[in-house]
């Protein structure tokens, strides 16, 4: 069974700050990996999504990487800004539809 | 594209009253998702419907839990009779051929 553990759990960090959120999944077999964020009250925003024969995906200030065989991706965020505050969660897909989120990182990025 | 459409946005009822909640996936997805939200236990995925036909439903909680997938375009999650520990948000999600989930607004359920 698909396990997803994701660290910090919390983090705060002042604003212009680069930094690095963590997942790691037990079972190395997916198909891709989704990063989302969800703002207090509202729903999931797909940011990246990394299939399995990739190695990262960037969207302007965000880079997602993969390492399948470690069961390892990472979530980089470039010169954070007070509007990255928010819960990122990863999402490892095992196929068929199989889905498991982590728990999240909550992120509090001071102005 | 408007995105996923949940309805209603909050609902409050009272135990023993049945609870539907609709959603509209985004128009060309094939696959939709019902997922339930607390701080306990994180995000569940309650069921899936890949083509409108439900693939796998081990996430239902109890037989309390129903849901429908009619068409390609509307799927309800039917809870009768409702218990205050149904209590949750409940989101709906559709994804596209690449497997990438996009997920609705989310409908806050209080069951007192």
């Amino acid at each position: 069974k698909q396990e997803v553990t994701q660290i910090p759990a919390a983090l705060s960090v002042p604003e212009g700050e680069n930094l690095v959120l963590n997942c790691s999944f037990t079972d190395s077999a997916i198909y891709n990996l989704q990063w989302f964020r969800q703002d207090p009250g509202k729903g999931l925003t797909s940011l990246l999504l990394i299939q399995s024969s990739q190695r990262e995906q960037t969207s302007g200030r965000l880079n997602a990487s993969l390492d399948k065989s470690s069961g390892r991706s990472t979530l980089y965020i470039a010169a954070s800004q007070p509007g990255d505050s928010a819960t990122y969660l990863c999402a490892p897909n095992t196929g068929g539809f199989k889905t498991i989120f982590g728990a999240g990182t909550r992120l509090f990025v001071k102005a | 594209d408007a995105g996923v459409i949940q309805s209603p946005r909050h609902e409050v009822t009272e135990m023993g009253q049945e609870v539907t909640l609709r959603c509209k996936p985004i128009s060309g997805h094939n696959s939709l998702f019902w997922y339930r939200q607390t701080m306990m236990r994180g995000l569940e995925l309650l069921i899936y419907f890949n083509n409108n036909v439900p693939i796998d439903d081990s996430g239902m909680p109890e037989d309390r839990f129903s849901a429908k997938m009619p068409n390609a375009s509307f799927s309800t999650l039917k809870i009768q009779p409702s218990e205050p520990r149904d209590s949750a948000v409940y989101f709906c999600a559709s994804s596209n051929r690449f497997y990438e989930q996009y997920f609705g607004p989310g409908t806050r359920l209080t069951v007192t």
